[in-house]
């Protein structure tokens, strides 16, 4: 059965101290792998795609990279609004469907 | 291009009540998939739709359905609702081509609370 695990559950950062959150996942061929942030109240916002191990992408203070059983998460000097839950999602080989197989999340406080 | 867009944001019920909620994809997106959100679960798949046909299906009681019009707006029903059913409901789109892979956008979700 695909899964998804997210690691911490929770993590206090400083601001400027830099971090790595945790997506390691079993799934029957992975065809994408899924980085979205969500504020409370609010849907999930995508941040990243990744495709294939070794893969990486940027934006702004997060680095996202991903290896054949997991992916990481890179917070550079994180601010105050970096705050937030961070999900990762996994879109597994299965015909063709959109369902996103989504971890628990990291809830990352950043306190100034 | 304005987003997804999800009516009513807030929602009220008693147990036995049925419930019906909307979702509007972004323009030329026509792949509308449904997701439930609770503190203990996360989010779990509920089903998704793409061209006015259910592509897929997750774990959950009949009593959850849906269906998507021409325009690709969709609705998810629930019937003889419980305790249980109170979640955020969130409603993702993408222009996903049928065997593809694109990334979905999600609205910013229905609270259903259920008394």
């Amino acid at each position: 059965e695909d899964q998804v695990t997210q690691s911490p559950e929770a993590l206090r950062l400083q601001e400027g101290e830099s971090s790595s959150l945790n997506c390691s996942y079993t799934v029957s061929g992975l065809r994408g792998l899924f980085w979205y942030r969500q504020d409370p109240g609010k849907g999930p916002e995508f941040l990243f795609t990744l495709y294939s191990a070794g893969e990486e992408k940027e934006k702004e203070r997060l680095k996202a990279t991903l290896t054949k059983k997991e992916s990481f998460l890179h917070i550079t000097a994180p601010k105050p609004e970096d705050s937030a839950t961070y999900l990762c999602a996994v879109h597994s080989q299965g015909g063709a469907t959109n369902k996103l197989i989504f971890g628990t999340g990291t809830l990352l406080a950043v306190q100034p | 291009k304005a987003g997804v867009t999800q009516t009513p944001r807030y929602l009220i019920k008693t147990r036995g009540q049925q419930v019906t909620l909307s979702c509007s994809p972004i323009s030329g997106h026509r792949s509308v998939s449904w997701y439930q959100q609770t503190p203990g679960q996360g989010l779990q798949f509920l089903f998704e739709y793409f061209s006015e046909t259910q592509r897929n299906k997750g774990n959950f009681p009949g009593r959850f359905s849906g269906r998507q019009f021409s325009n690709s707006r969709s609705e998810m029903n629930v019937s003889t609702l419980e305790l249980g059913d109170s979640a955020l409901y969130l409603c993702a789109s993408s222009s996903a081509l049928r065997g593809g892979l694109n990334t979905q956008y999600f609205g910013p979700g229905t609270r259903l609370t259920v008394l």
